[in-house]
């Protein structure tokens, strides 16, 4: 089963940039490399998603090497919203796995 | 927009009842799921299906049943509960036709089994 790992914590303060990175053991070539983030008592919620290289939307910046092992969930200027639980999907075939998770908190 | 549809929200059973989550998805998503979720911990995926009549094991599938008859329901169903399977049930439904992996979720379904 193709596992992923990342740190199981991380903590922050409001204003900063906080990047979470996930290593990808035996992703599939046509894999992508997907972000879901989790309040509690709430479903995980997609947040972004892409193959190669740098990916940007509204919310977060996703940066993907070469070799495609790991990956780098960059979120600008936390504030105190954004305390959740971080997944990347792990994928083998048509298994998606959420794993552990990083649970983020960003104090004042 | 419905979206993922799961019923009930809450529900108590004692050991060794029966009962079964009930899920319904209107995106007309060929690809669903059910994970279970224990406090603080991640998610653990228990069965999924790429289709109607297709059903496949997860992770964690002992103790569960699933069916897939129709596109838009994926009833998980708990043959004999056990406190262990105290947790939250959260289906989930995916295009298949998408090249990617957005997921949709429901609201989840909490369990407690005494």
């Amino acid at each position: 089963l193709a596992k992923t790992t990342q740190p199981i914590s991380m903590d922050s303060y409001e204003g900063q940039e906080v990047n979470i990175t996930c290593s990808h053991n035996n992703i599939a070539t046509n894999d992508y490399i997907t972000w879901y983030q989790q309040f509690p008592s709430q479903g995980p919620r997609f947040i972004i998603q892409g193959y190669k290289t740098k990916v940007t939307n509204e919310v977060a910046s996703l940066f993907i090497p070469a070799d495609r092992k790991s990956s780098t969930l960059s979120l600008p200027r936390v504030s105190l919203s954004d305390t959740a639980v971080y997944y990347c999907l792990g994928t083998e075939g048509n298994m998606l796995t959420f794993g552990g998770g990083t649970r983020l908190m960003v104090k004042p | 927009n419905a979206g993922v549809t799961q019923t009930p929200k809450f529900q108590v059973l004692k050991t060794g009842q029966s009962m079964t989550l009930q899920c319904a998805q209107d995106m007309n998503h060929e690809y669903m799921s059910w994970y279970r979720q224990d406090p603080g911990m991640g998610l653990r995926l228990i069965h999924y299906s790429v289709g109607a009549g297709i059903t496949d094991q997860g992770e964690v599938p002992n103790g569960y049943n699933v069916s897939r008859s129709t596109t838009e329901d994926f009833p998980l169903r708990l043959l004999s509960a056990a406190p262990s399977q105290t947790s939250v049930y959260f289906c989930a439904s995916k295009n298949s036709g998408d090249s990617g992996n957005t997921i949709y979720f429901g609201e989840g379904s909490w369990l407690t089994v005494v």
